[in-house]
């Protein structure tokens, strides 16, 4: 069974609107971090925002903010008034952090294209 | 923030050469280091974990022979593809955790190495 499950290969959203992108995932690991990457065509791995499992509020950074439903199992990715610079490939990724020990290698989601339309 | 260096950021090559690609933390030291590969449109898939001073693990169906990993200082890991064939040819990209971090800490990753087997 998929750890991380993104259903959206690709999305459009017009610019300045909001977007959501999500991200369901499954673990039985009682402690665990959520992660979401930007990667643009260039390939680099950007860091946006991290949601862990034992936080009381949703995670928000700038523009970016976590929904982070615990027993829906679900973190999506909100991202307020759109620019043309978030057209991006978008990752979702855990990281279990009682069994998956202690070397804290993250299971990344398929990703979600976003295109920003003028 | 934390910065991790790879190099080359594209390799072409002739099939049966072996490749070398560097993955560096400029200003952290990492005793943990992570390879991944990419297809087009695809998922980052982890290839292996390299520690400091100790043998890599790599993941199922990896061939160790075929990816050399080195992680020779708290600041360097090398991939070595080795004899690399057409299949090979992929986005090749590498994180490195601050081995003073916290179990919520983000992976920094490198830019990215696009490999192509000629």
């Amino acid at each position: 069974a998929q750890k991380i499950t993104q259903t959206q290969p690709g999305m459009f959203v017009q610019e300045k609107e909001a977007v959501t992108l999500d991200c369901t995932y499954d673990t039985s690991d009682p402690s665990y971090g959520l992660f979401w990457y930007k990667q643009p065509s260039s390939g680099e791995m950007i860091f946006l925002i991290y949601q862990g499992s034992y936080d009381q509020q949703n995670a928000t950074e700038g523009r970016y903010s976590l929904n982070f439903q615990k027993a829906r199992k679900s973190a999506n990715l909100v991202i307020s008034a759109s620019q043309l610079g978030d057209s991006a490939m978008y990752f979702c990724a855990m990281r279990e952090l009682y069994y998956g020990g202690s070397q804290g290698n993250l299971i990344f989601g398929k990703g979600t294209k976003l295109s920003v339309k003028p | 923030g934390a910065v991790v260096s790879q190099h080359p950021s594209r390799v072409i090559c002739k099939s049966g050469t072996s490749v070398k690609i560097e993955c560096r933390s400029l200003d952290f030291q990492a005793t943990t280091m992570f390879w991944y590969r990419q297809f087009p449109k695809k998922s980052l898939m982890l290839m292996a974990t390299s520690n400091e001073g100790s043998k890599a693990t790599y993941e199922q169906g990896v061939e160790k022979d075929k990816f050399l990993i080195n992680h020779a200082s708290l600041t360097l890991s090398t991939l070595t593809v080795t004899s690399a064939h057409p299949e090979d040819s992929s986005f090749y990209i590498c994180s490195a955790r601050d081995s003073l971090g916290t179990t919520n800490e983000k992976l920094f990753f490198g830019s990215g190495t696009q490999l192509s087997v000629l």
